[in-house]
C-alpha cells in the first residue's frame, strides 16, 4: 500500500524558517517524482515544487521561488521542503504527492499544516 | 503555462448524475487532465486521468460511477448513481513546466 506521511509543520513567526519532511513507503520512492502542494485554509490546491526521480530537475512556484528549497533522500525515502523567509500567505496544509510519468500526482499524503503568524 | 477554469459549485440529487467540467485556456486544448476529489477534512485522492480523445484511467479503487470525457478544450467529470460521499470539492490538474491546478468545483448532494 502506498503511503505517504507528511511531518514538521507548526506554528513558526514571520521571517522565520522550517524544514516539511515527507516519508513515503509502499513503492519504490527512487522510481518517482514528487511534488508539495499546499492549500490556504478555505482556499483550492496551489502547487509548490516539483523535483525529479534523482534530484537533478527542480522546479517551484513563483511564489516561493527563492525562499523554499525541495530536496530528497532516495536512501531514505523521504522527500523534504526547507522554508525560509516564510510569510503569513504561507499558512497553509502541504502535501506531499507522488507524480506518475512527470504528469499528474496519483497519491496523496494527509497532509501537515504550517501557520506562520507572530 | 496552461490555466483550468472550473465552475465553483454544482449540486445534484441523490442518486442523479452530474457533469463537472474543466476548461483549458486558449492553445491548450491537446492537454490531458487529472481529476482529484477532496472530501472535508480530509487530503485530496486521485480519481483519473482524462486525454484529448476522452479515454481515461483511474485510480486504485475509484467505483465505475465515476467516468471521464473530453470535447475540445472541455474536459469532463461524470458521476452517476450519487451518494452522500460525493459531497466534496472537485480539482483538475495539468502538468507543463509546473503543475497546474484549476480553482475546484464544490459539489453539492442534495
Amino acid at each position: 500500500e502506498v503511503q505517504l506521511v507528511e511531518s514538521g509543520g507548526g506554528l513558526v513567526q514571520p521571517g522565520g524558517s522550517l524544514r516539511l519532511s515527507c516519508a513515503a513507503s509502499g513503492f519504490t520512492f527512487s522510481s518517482y517524482e514528487m511534488n508539495w502542494v499546499r492549500q490556504a485554509p478555505g482556499k483550492g490546491l496551489e502547487w509548490v515544487s516539483y523535483i525529479s526521480t534523482s534530484g537533478s530537475t527542480i522546479y517551484y512556484a513563483d511564489s516561493v521561488k527563492g525562499r523554499f528549497t525541495i530536496s530528497r533522500d532516495n536512501a531514505k525515502n523521504s522527500l523534504y521542503l526547507q522554508m525560509n523567509s516564510l510569510r503569513a500567505e504561507d499558512t497553509a496544509v502541504y502535501y506531499c504527492a507522488r507524480e506518475m510519468a512527470t504528469s499528474y500526482s496519483d497519491y496523496w499524503g494527509q497532509g501537515t499544516l504550517v501557520t506562520v503568524s507572530s | 503555462q496552461p490555466v483550468l477554469t472550473q465552475s465553483p459549485s454544482a449540486s445534484a440529487s441523490l442518486g442523479a448524475s452530474v457533469k463537472l467540467t474543466c476548461t483549458l485556456s486558449s492553445g491548450h486544448n491537446n492537454y490531458a487532465i487529472a481529476w482529484h476529489q477532496q472530501q472535508p477534512e480530509k487530503g485530496p485522492r486521485y480519481l483519473m486521468k482524462v486525454n484529448r480523445d476522452g479515454s481515461h484511467n483511474k485510480g486504485d479503487g475509484i467505483p465505475d460511477r465515476f467516468s471521464g470525457s473530453s470535447s475540445g478544450a472541455e474536459r469532463y467529470l461524470t458521476i452517476s448513481s450519487l451518494q452522500s460521499e460525493d459531497e466534496a470539492e472537485y480539482y483538475c490538474q495539468t502538468w507543463g513546466t509546473g503543475r497546474v491546478f484549476g480553482g475546484g468545483t464544490k459539489l453539492t448532494v442534495l
